[in-house]
């Protein structure tokens, strides 16, 4: 079975300060990374995904995460948050048939 | 069109009522998913429809009862419902499944609130 470990349920931060959330998973096959996020009321949207190649992807609102097969981690990063970037940021990996989530991170970035 | 619509957005409905949700999206994917969300959660799958035939049920109470009309279409009728059941319902779909390329594109749910 596959599995999602996300390392922190809540981070704050302050305006310009650098991210990055931690994201293990458990599958002993080849598997498909995601980032979601979810603003506040609203819809689950993809920031990123990684299938196969380059490990290091860049999603939309300048988000990243680098995918690392030897510690089997999918950290997602990026330089300088923004007010907007609060939310609920959701990994999720699909081994074979079902998409399975991290409990989530819920990033509160201060003015 | 790269759009999963759900509706209504908001459904409050009493323990003895029959209602339904309803999921569409024009995008020719030919798997669709039902998942549950309650708050500060993860999505939690339901059900899995591929081809318009049902392939994962995740032990779902029969209260909860899927149909897929068509291929674009995906429904979830709701009848004598618990209050537990209160939860943000979300729709989504992929191109197919059983492949581990499998995005999946997500609806902006359905409150359900259960009296």
């Amino acid at each position: 079975a596959q599995s999602v470990s996300q390392h922190n349920h809540h981070v704050i931060l302050s305006e310009a300060a650098s991210l990055e959330l931690g994201c293990n998973y458990s599958y002993g096959g080849t598997v498909n990374l995601f980032w979601y996020v979810q603003y506040p009321g609203q819809h689950l949207q993809l920031l990123l995904k990684y299938f196969s190649g380059d490990p290091l992807v860049k999603g939309i609102k300048g988000f990243e995460a680098e995918f690392i097969k030897s510690k089997f981690s999918f950290n997602l990063r990026k330089p300088s948050v923004q007010w907007s970037d609060t939310a609920e940021y959701f990994c999720a990996v699909n081994g074979y048939s079902t998409l399975t989530f991290g409990k989530g991170t819920m990033l509160l970035v201060s003015p | 069109d790269t759009e999963v619509t759900q509706t209504p957005k908001h459904l409050v409905m009493g323990m003895t009522n029959k209602k339904s949700l309803k999921c569409e999206q024009h995008m020719g994917h030919r798997a669709m998913y039902w998942y549950k969300q309650k708050a500060k959660k993860p999505p939690e799958l339901m059900f899995v429809y591929s081809y318009e035939k049902l392939s994962i049920n995740e032990s779902v109470p029969s209260r909860f009862s899927p149909e897929c009309p068509n291929s674009s279409l995906l429904n979830l009728h709701l009848h004598a419902l618990q209050p537990e059941d209160s939860a943000l319902y979300l729709c989504a779909s992929s191109q197919f499944s059983g492949s581990a390329y499998n995005e999946q594109f997500f609806g902006p749910g359905t409150r359900l609130t259960v009296l």
